[in-house]
């Protein structure tokens, strides 16, 4: 079994500030841990993943994020949000190489000027 | 790189009419498509998992008779919403992946609405 949580269904930030979204897991074999973003009317984009290896995992739009087994977090930040940056953020696992993903209930990011 | 493209992405329709969505992989052969829901403010919910030529798996509570999947080709597979009511309006997604370690893509969703 599976899931996500994500702590915070509304974060906001103001322009040039610290993002952190927060994210932890649960899985019965070594996760798979992705973050996507969702803008408005539109489908899912992957901004990062971790499989194996380096635990620190770096994205696009200067994204990025830390696996902590021992936390069972995997948290997402940026050192200076953008205001291209408001968004919907969503964190998701999957159980290895299976299929199934399952998917945070998400968090919606406003940046302010 | 990959894309999947999705259509429509808007439909209106009336209650008791059918939808067909159409998900494409443009450049890759999708051997899985997932078929999500989402409602407003909420996260996406898996419907079903359909591999080429063979019947989709449905997720539990999802009526499979409903909701018709179709993965008749690598690169194409089709949600019909059948007999459609007001309570099935929300926003589908699909993705696709080309084998076990590819990565998934989604398309772009469609906004369905029953009137």
């Amino acid at each position: 079994a599976q899931s996500v949580t994500q702590l915070g269904s509304h974060v906001s930030v103001s322009e040039g500030a610290l993002v952190l979204l927060r994210c932890n897991y649960s899985s019965s074999v070594p996760p798979y841990l992705f973050w996507y973003v969702q803008y408005p009317n539109q489908g899912l984009q992957l901004l990062l993943k971790y499989t194996t290896g380096a635990t620190l995992v770096k994205g696009i739009n200067g994204f990025e994020a830390e696996f902590k087994k021992s936390e069972t977090s995997f948290h997402l930040t940026k050192p200076s949000a953008h205001m291209s940056d408001a968004a919907e953020y969503f964190c998701a696992v999957r159980a290895g190489t299976a299929s199934k993903l399952t998917f945070g209930t998400g968090t919606r990011l406003q940046v302010t000027l | 790189g990959a894309v999947v493209s999705q259509h429509p992405s808007r439909v209106i329709c009336k209650s008791g009419t059918s939808v067909k969505i159409e998900c494409r992989s443009l450049d890759f052969q999708a051997t899985t498509m997932f078929w999500y829901r989402q409602f407003p403010k909420q996260s996406l919910m898996l419907m079903a998992t359909s591999n080429e030529g063979s019947k989709a798996t449905y997720e539990q509570g999802v009526e499979k008779d409903k909701f018709l999947i179709n993965h008749a080709s690598l690169t194409l597979s089709t949600l019909t919403v059948t007999s459609a009511h007001p309570e099935d309006s929300s926003f589908y997604i699909c993705s696709a992946k080309g084998g076990t370690n590819s990565p998934l893509h989604f398309g772009n969703g469609t906004r369905l609405t029953v009137t």
